[in-house]
């Protein structure tokens, strides 16, 4: 079965300031790999996924991801935060299909993103 | 288009008593996921939905169920509701094949 692991709880930057969350998974094989945000009380918004490909994945608002095999990990990163980027981010992943879970999506715990101005 | 739609938005019921969600997934999307979100737990991932058939189902009790009508449109019942379903129930919708999925608003529900 296939998990995510997002080691970190809770980060705080500066505006302005680089971010990058962290991601590891485990699967046995290539996953299909996505990262979400979600403000208060809201649902999930689609940041941006990895299928297959170039393996550096360019997503909405300024947002990229690395998938690195070797590391089994999937890193989102920012080059300069904006205060209206602080939200909880959860990294998830999919089965291809053929796979038994086909249709579920794997989530990590979250990671609580604050802003400081 | 228009994204995925949940109704109610937010919903109290008192233990044993029983509840219908509904979901209205985007125009051409055939396969509808629901996720139950809570603190403690996160996200899990309850069943989804294609062409009126559950494909896979989360590990979750009986007391969880669903289903999808030709329309695509898709409802969760839970029965005799716990002091532990008080969660956001997420709906996602997707096209076969991509596994690429849109998450609503989400129904808020609180079982006192």
């Amino acid at each position: 079965a296939q998990s995510v692991t997002q080691p970190d709880i809770h980060i705080t930057v500066s505006e302005g300031a680089s971010l990058e969350l962290r991601c590891n998974y485990s699967y046995g094989a290539t996953p299909y790999l996505f990262w979400y945000v979600q403000s208060p009380g809201q649902g999930l918004q689609l940041l941006l996924k990895y299928f297959s490909g170039d393996t550096l994945v360019q997503g909405i608002k300024g947002f990229e991801a690395e998938f690195k095999r070797s590391q089994s990990s999937f890193n989102l990163r920012k080059p300069s935060v904006h205060w209206s980027d602080a939200a909880e981010y959860f990294c998830a992943v999919g089965v291809r299909a053929g796979g038994t879970s086909y249709g579920k999506l794997t989530f990590g715990q979250g990671t609580i993103l604050t802003v400081h101005p | 288009k228009a994204g995925v739609t949940q109704t109610p938005r937010y919903l109290i019921k008192t233990r044993g008593q029983q509840v219908t969600l509904s979901c209205s997934p985007i125009s051409g999307h055939r396969s509808v996921s629901w996720y139950q979100q809570t603190p403690g737990q996160g996200l899990q991932f309850l069943f989804e939905y294609f062409s009126e058939t559950q494909r896979n189902k989360g590990n979750f009790p009986g007391r969880f169920s669903g289903r999808q009508f030709s329309n695509s449109r898709s409802e969760m019942n839970v029965s005799t509701l716990e002091l532990g379903d008080s969660a956001l129930y997420l709906c996602a919708s997707s096209t076969p094949g991509y596994q690429t999925q849109y998450f609503g608003p989400g129904t808020r529900l609180l079982v006192l």
